[in-house]
């Protein structure tokens, strides 16, 4: 059975930085593209950013290029997301997916900026 | 960037009775190897989203065949055959074609 479980979110200040992570177990992580989706309060989702398969392509939303970095480490199973420069409309419910078209999903961790 | 349009924000439905979805994308979700990669999520209150339907019409393992999508190019549509008590929830489209991705702004159905 696929299991995804986030963890890493909590309050930050404006400005500041926050890194989530996202436990894979259940299926061949290194050869699955990984995502991370966010849902903030009264707003739909939005995909935030994919780091590929077989190959260091990474992909990120137009609201979070140069501010977020997604990374994995296959040994571990793990993928990451390094956030910097976080925003008060950072604030959401972070969700790591697998494969290229999100067929599976965490539970989600929580993210709050502000002051 | 490709944007997604659904419509009804809001679907109240009595029960039993069937429902629909449009999602419409800005520009062909035809990928370069002609595949369509047009998804749909539902996210029932409190749970994280589940993936109901697949490059446009497959079910997901374990979704009720009350659930069809179809659909072709820019136009795509969701149906729920008779609506259940658990059918409530949010229902978003995704397009998995171009990058960046995109979702659609969701589609809440109510019980009436």
């Amino acid at each position: 059975e696929v299991q995804l479980v986030e963890s890493g979110g909590g309050l930050v200040q404006p400005g500041g930085s926050l890194r989530l992570s996202c436990a894979a177990s259940g299926f061949t992580f290194r050869s699955s593209a990984m995502n991370w989706v966010r849902h903030a309060p009264g707003r739909g989702l939005e995909w935030v950013a994919t780091f590929s398969a077989t190959t260091t392509n990474t992909y990120y939303a137009n609201s979070v290029r140069g501010r977020f970095t997604i990374s994995r480490d296959n040994s571990k199973n793990t993928l990451y997301l390094q956030m910097d420069s976080l925003r008060a409309e950072d604030t959401a419910l972070y969700y790591c997916a697998k494969d290229w078209q999100l067929d599976s999903w965490g539970l989600g961790t929580l993210v709050t900026v502000s002051s | 960037d490709v944007v997604m349009t659904q419509s009804p924000l809001s679907l109240p439905v009595t029960l039993g009775q069937p429902a629909s979805i449009s999602c419409r994308s800005s520009q062909s979700l035809v990928h370069s190897n002609g595949d369509i990669y047009l998804n749909w999520f539902q996210q029932r209150p409190g749970q994280s989203p589940r993936r109901l339907i697949y490059q446009v019409s497959n079910r997901d393992s374990g979704v009720p065949d009350r659930f069809t999508g179809t659909g072709s190019g820019t136009d795509f549509t969701l149906k729920i055959s008779r609506v259940e008590a658990e059918d409530v929830g949010t229902y978003y489209c995704m397009q998995g074609t171009h990058w960046p991705r995109a979702f659609g702004q969701g589609t809440r159905l109510e019980i009436k």
